[in-house]
């Protein structure tokens, strides 16, 4: 079964925008943490923000925060204020404590900011 | 300057003659592992050491090989590829893999790989 589900192949944003770029997963262990990460068209994996499972508050790193609703198992990036440079594959990842040697990725989300 | 490097970069060979790429890490970390990634797949983990001499199978393992004889390095071979492990491999590792859930993984550069 697929743990991390990104629904969105591709977006398009303006350039100063917010973009929301969809995360939900599936896991039946309480403690996990969610990570996402940026890669552009040079290929390497850049980490952008962390979300534990029992943290009392979102995630946010300057312009990116997460949007975590854990009823709903899902974990959003907020990319605010879009830059020509944050054009990239987004990946949603999540590290359950039960498996705690591996990070299970979705598919990617690509976006596309306009200038 | 922290940071996991991968070799060789880009790979281009025939089906059937064995390669390693290499990864290294000059962080002291004890888990390393080995992802391959392919559109619509994300990264996939095909193997990873929790410690020197201590390896295991990830979810994608068939046509791979790993060895874990030193902390810092953790080559993985293939030793008859074929075109269907045409992808981009990426190397990571972190402090530990039982630490803090919330524990970064350092991600190579990766490998882009093409078996003709």
């Amino acid at each position: 079964a697929q743990k991390i589900t990104q629904t969105q192949p591709g977006m398009f944003v303006q350039e100063k925008e917010a973009v929301t770029l969809d995360c939900t997963y599936d896991t039946s262990d309480p403690s996990y943490g969610l990570f996402w990460y940026k890669q552009p068209s040079s290929g390497e994996m850049i980490f952008l923000i962390y979300q534990g499972s029992y943290d009392q508050q979102n995630a946010t790193e300057g312009r990116y925060s997460l949007n975590f609703q854990k009823a709903r198992k899902s974990a959003n990036l907020v990319i605010s204020a879009s830059q020509l440079g944050d054009s990239a594959m987004y990946f949603c990842a999540m590290r359950e404590r039960s498996n705690d040697y591996k990070l299970s990725f979705g598919a990617g989300t690509t976006v596309t900011v306009r200038a | 300057e922290a940071q996991v490097t991968q070799n060789p970069r880009y790979l281009i060979t025939v089906t059937g003659k064995k390669l390693t790429v290499t990864c290294s890490q000059n962080m002291n970390h004890e888990y390393m592992s080995w992802y391959r990634q392919d559109p619509g797949l994300g990264l996939r983990q095909i193997y990873y050491s929790m410690n020197v001499e201590v390896t295991d199978k990830g979810d994608v393992p068939e046509g791979y090989k790993v060895s874990r004889k030193e902390k810092r390095n953790f080559p993985l071979i293939l030793e008859s590829p074929s075109p269907n492990q045409t992808s981009l491999y990426f190397c990571a590792s972190s402090l530990s893999a039982s630490g803090s859930i919330g524990e970064t993984q350092y991600f190579g550069p990766g490998t882009r790989l093409l078996v003709l």
